[in-house]
């Protein structure tokens, strides 16, 4: 079965400092990931996904991030934090479930960013 | 509707009460699943659906827990006799086909509080 591990329940950034968000993920197969955000009072976005292809993945809000297999991670960063990135991000991988898939998620990793 | 919708938003109930959550998935996809977030953690996966079928229901905690899509479109999750351990938020979530790297719209979710 697939898991999904996520490096550090709070991350502190300054406003305009480099943002990077640890996920290590378990998986068998060629895995599908996922980074989402989930604003306070909102449901869950999707920010990227990596299925196939180039490993380096852009998203939305000048998030990116880097698949590497030899490593099992699919870390998240933004070279210069806003304000308005203060959230909840969650990595999630596929899994498959009686014939579909399901997201397995992380426990999740706040993002503080200071003034 | 533009998004995913559910309702209520808030509900308490005191032990021992049913409860119905709700669901309005995007129009037009086939796929929908409920997770339940307790504070502080990722959603877990509790059931899925392709259209009216129910695929998968091996997150569901209890025989207390019920869901149902009868038309392939608006989904309920029913729980019976609550206990102060379900309390937790439950979110829905619906994609296009349900293919492992389809995209998951969420809804904001239903906060449940079992007194």
């Amino acid at each position: 079965a697939q898991s999904v591990t996520q490096l550090g329940s709070h991350v502190s950034v300054s406003e305009g400092a480099l943002v990077l968000l640890r996920c290590n993920y378990s998986s068998s197969v060629p895995p599908y990931l996922f980074w989402y955000v989930q604003y306070p009072n909102q449901g869950l976005q999707l920010l990227l996904k990596y299925t196939t292809g180039a490993t380096l993945v852009k998203g939305i809000n000048g998030f990116e991030a880097e698949f590497k297999k030899s490593e099992t991670s699919f870390h998240l960063t933004k070279p210069s934090a806003h304000m308005s990135d203060a959230a909840e991000y969650f990595c999630a991988v596929s899994d498959r479930v009686g014939g579909g898939f399901k997201t397995i998620f992380g426990a999740g990793t706040r993002l503080f960013v200071k003034a | 509707g533009a998004g995913v919708s559910q309702s209520p938003r808030y509900k308490v109930a005191k032990r021992g009460q049913d409860v119905a959550l709700r669901c309005d998935p995007i129009s037009g996809h086939v796929s929908l699943f409920w997770y339940q977030q307790a504070l502080g953690q990722g959603p877990e996966f509790l059931t899925y659906f392709q259209n009216e079928a129910q695929l998968d229901k091996s997150g569901l905690p209890s025989d207390r827990f019920f869901a149902e899509r009868p038309e392939g479109s608006v989904s309920t999750l029913k729980i019976q006799r609550t206990q102060q351990e379900d309390s937790a938020v439950y979110l829905c979530a619906s994609s296009q086909s349900g293919g492992g790297t389809d995209t998951q719209y969420f809804g904001p979710g239903t906060r449940l509080t079992v007194l």
